[in-house]
This record gives structure tokens, sequence and C-alpha cells, in this order.
């Protein structure tokens, strides 16, 4: 079955970049829509962003002009990179598939998540 | 942005009840409404998307109505299993938002 699986540094020093990488397994990000959404602690949850089948990106204005969202289909990998960070952008960081499109567009598979702590 | 207004924030209930939790969006998303149950530790998981439209796997006990901008998520016959946060999400337009969500509780 399809998974996905979030690596990347834990702990990211303030100002600096956040990196991730979301790794899929029984799919080819070829196929979908691949996107980044995170939960701060104890809060809700913030869409980021989505790279298409195509290599199409589309970013939540929130975040301006912070983030990347880029795609490695040699390694059927997707990455996240969120510069300039500061103490909120603290976060569980998740990657999800999309699927369907149009008025049938849903998160149906996500990866565990992983915790991303800003501090110096 | 799209604000998605759940409510309640909480509530309480029993095992065998039946529950609604409702999800208003600021202006019309026609039916590009998703639910979504997070347990503790866990990912979101997927119930209900384009308003209605039970996703495989999930109990029929779950069920989704509602288009422009009132919805509702009914569970018939909590299980102990269903205690968890609850999430609406739109995808009509970016960026997607979600609800605040809706904490369900053993009474």
């Amino acid at each position: 079955q399809v998974q996905l699986q979030e690596s990347g540094p834990g702990l990211v020093k303030p100002s600096e970049t956040l990196s991730l990488i979301c790794t899929v397994s029984g799919d080819s990000i070829t196929d979908y829509s691949w996107n980044w959404i995170r939960q701060p602690p104890a809060k809700g949850l913030e869409w980021i962003g989505y790279i298409s089948d195509s290599g199409s990106t589309n970013y939540n204005p929130s975040f301006k002009s912070r983030v990347t969202i880029s795609a490695d289909t040699s390694k059927n990998q997707f990455s996240l990179k969120l510069s300039s960070v500061t103490a909120a952008d603290t976060a569980i960081y998740y990657c999800a598939r999309r699927r369907g499109g149009g008025w049938q567009d849903v998160f149906d598979i996500w990866g565990q998540g992983t915790m991303v702590t800003v501090s110096s | 942005d799209i604000q998605m207004t759940q409510s309640p924030s909480s509530l309480s209930a029993s095992v065998g009840d039946r529950v609604t939790i409702t999800c208003r969006a600021s202006q019309s998303i026609n039916n590009y409404l998703n639910w979504y149950q997070q347990k503790a530790g866990k990912a979101p998981k997927v119930l209900i998307y384009a308003a209605s439209s039970l996703e495989s796997g999930v109990p029929s006990r779950f069920s989704g109505s509602g288009s422009g901008t009132d919805f509702s998520l009914t569970i018939n016959s909590l299980q102990p299993e269903d205690f968890a946060i609850y999430y609406c999400q739109q995808t009509y337009t970016i960026p997607y938002t979600f609800g605040q969500g809706t904490t369900l509780e053993i009474k």
C-alpha cells in the first residue's frame, strides 16, 4: 500500500532554513499532487503548499516567499524548505497525498508526521 | 482566505450516542468539504470527502451532509474508538483551510 515517511532535522535554529523530505513508497509522485501540512503543538492544522504531478507548485500566501516545495522523481521524494524560521514555526510537519481533483479533492494518505522545534 | 468555523469546539458524549458536528464556511464552497479524524499522536485520517462521500474503509456510522456554507458530520452509535478530534477542510480555493477542530470526549 502507499506509505509516506517524513524525515529531517528535529531541531532548527532561528533564522535558519527548515528542510524536510517526504519519501513515497507504493506509488509514483508523478501520479498525484503532494502536500505539506503542519500542526503547532496542541493547535489545529495549517496547509503549507503542494507540488502537482506535473511539478507545478502552489503555496499558502501566509508563508509569503519563505517556502519552497520541490520533487525528486528519481528518488520518489518531495521536499519542503522553509526559510527564516522562528519559534512560531515549531510544529509537527506532515506530508500528504491529494487525491481526486476538483470537488473530490481530499488528502487521503498522510505520513506519520515529524516534530520540528525551532530553538537556539 | 476562507474561514472554516466548527461548532462546538468540544463536546462530551457516551458510547451509543448520536452526535453532530457542524462546520460553517465564510463563503460558499459548494461541496468542496472534507472531514478528518485525528487521534492523539497520530496523523489525521479522512472520513468524508466531497461533503457526503464516505471514504473507503470508514464505518457507515459516519455520515456527512451540507452544501454551500453549512455542513455537518454525524456519528451514529458512538464507539469507544470514535473519541478524537475532528476537523473540516475546504478545498474550494487556495489556501486550503481547516476548521479549528472539535474534540469529542467521553462523558
